[in-house]
């Protein structure tokens, strides 16, 4: 079973410029999740899908991040203008909703930004 | 909102047992999940508590208290592959998982 599928891995942008990620989840796995990941620190939850549709973006700061999923499976992220506290790894999660399932995450490899 | 407290650092001698504690507070809270992340990797999932009690796992146990917000982490004949960072993160009813910031585990020879 292939796993949760990320780029690009790094990704060096100078502040004020735009960057996309992007995410390809695990097939049938309708819950997919971006999380930001600053070094020292543990993931925080950027925006969770439920389908195409958003379950919860209370932490996405939307003056300069989107992000969607429009067939219910690849989703992007997006960055613009880029500052320089978003340098950090961007890691996406999908996870399998059904019943007496645990709801674990399985994580993507993550896209490192570095922003200067 | 969500408060979720483990150590920052801790060190172990292979071979040993270490516990790694994390207590939480949240709302609607359904479930607690323990995650290890090697440097430079992704988080990969250990462990999944609901009910409270211990969980084994070979040499991993996980162990839940739900009236005390309490969770620790038992890892058993230490290796030194396990230096790794332990996340705690608690999943709630709408199925968001928030983690906390980790304890980085070194394991000396």
């Amino acid at each position: 079973e292939a796993g949760v599928a990320q780029s690009p891995r790094y990704k060096i942008i100078e502040k004020r410029q735009s960057v996309a990620f992007w995410c390809n989840p695990i097939s049938g796995h309708a819950t997919l999740y971006w999380y930001q990941q600053i070094l020292g620190q543990g993931p925080k939850l950027l925006i969770q899908f439920q389908n195409n549709g958003v379950v919860d973006d209370s932490q996405l700061p939307k003056d300069r991040f989107s992000a969607e999923r429009l067939k219910g499976v690849d989703s992007t992220l997006k960055i613009q203008p880029a500052k320089l506290e978003d340098s950090a790894v961007y890691l996406c999660a999908s996870s399998l909703v059904a019943g007496g399932n645990t709801g674990e995450l399985f994580f993507g490899e993550g896209s490192r930004l570095t922003v200067l | 909102g969500q408060n979720i407290d483990q150590p920052t650092e801790m060190t172990a001698t292979e071979g040993a047992i270490v516990q790694i504690n994390c207590t939480y507070q949240t709302s609607g809270f359904n479930g607690l999940f323990w995650y290890q992340q090697h440097a430079g990797e992704a988080p990969t999932f250990l462990s999944y508590n609901v009910l409270d009690g211990l969980e084994e796992k070979g040499r991993f146990s996980s162990f839940l208290s739900r009236s005390k917000g309490y969770s620790y982490l038992l890892l058993k004949e230490l290796q030194m592959k396990d230096s790794a960072s332990y996340l705690c993160a608690v999943k709630t009813n709408a199925g968001k998982s928030t983690f906390g910031d980790g304890t980085t585990l070194t394991v000396k020879p």
